[in-house]
């Protein structure tokens, strides 16, 4: 079946420090891969997607690039803020067949002074 | 838009209470999942329908859970009788089926109410 791998949590950072939480993914096909994004206290919201091979998704300064040789959606932050201490989920799905996400079990993210 | 409407925010119930949660999905969105979040267990998924038929319910727990979808722009989880293992926040999330809307490009990305946090005591 599909599943998501994330690195486990949580992860601590200084302000301004560079992020990487890693995802794997194992699919038969192509599959839609996303970032949420999940702020104590709220529910998750969509940070970033990518739909196809070599796509970069990216928002709020946040980038991911779909690796299908690697099966991989590495969530990548250049300088990180305090503003993004979250819980931050990978998910796939497939297009035009199925209407599941499948989610990562989370990557606590927190960021310090 | 409103979003995603969950109630209650909070629920303290006694074990072997009812335990009624409600949902108000985007207005035009047919498709509605619910999950159940835990430290242990993680973000897992309970139920979803399409167009307000379940589709896929092999999430749900135990049949002391149901839940229904009697129109677009409703749907209740209900767990009768509740036990202290069923604390947990709760979400409801919604999209267009398929992810596409008037045939337009994919997006698959599903709209989260902010939960309901469920304690059995």
């Amino acid at each position: 079946g599909n599943s998501v791998t994330q690195m486990e949590g949580p992860v601590t950072l200084s302000e301004e420090a560079f992020l990487t939480i890693n995802c794997t993914y194992t699919a038969t096909g192509y599959p839609s891969l996303f970032w949420y994004v999940q702020y104590p206290g709220e529910g998750l919201q969509l940070l970033l997607k990518a739909t196809k091979a070599d796509d970069k998704g990216s928002n709020k300064g946040f980038e991911a690039t779909y690796r299908k040789e690697t099966t991989s959606f590495h969530l990548e932050k250049g300088s990180v803020q305090v503003s993004d201490s979250a819980v931050y989920f990978c998910a796939l799905i497939f297009t035009g067949g199925g209407n599941k996400l499948t989610f990562g079990t989370g990557t606590q993210l927190k960021v310090e002074l | 838009d409103a979003g995603v409407i969950q109630s209650p925010r909070h629920e303290v119930t006694e074990m072997g209470q009812e335990v009624t949660l409600r949902c108000k999905p985007i207005s035009g969105h047919n498709s509605l999942f619910w999950y159940r979040q835990t430290m242990m267990r993680g973000l897992e998924l309970l139920i979803y329908f399409n167009n307000n038929v379940p589709i896929d319910d092999s999430g749900m727990p135990e049949d002391r859970f149901s839940a229904k979808m009697p129109n677009a722009s409703f749907s209740t989880l209900k767990i009768q009788p509740s036990e202290p293992r069923d604390s947990a926040v709760y979400f409801c999330a919604s999209r267009f089926k398929n992810g596409r809307f008037g045939g337009g490009s994919f997006t698959g990305e599903l709209f989260f109410g902010e939960g309901s946090r469920l304690t059995v005591l």
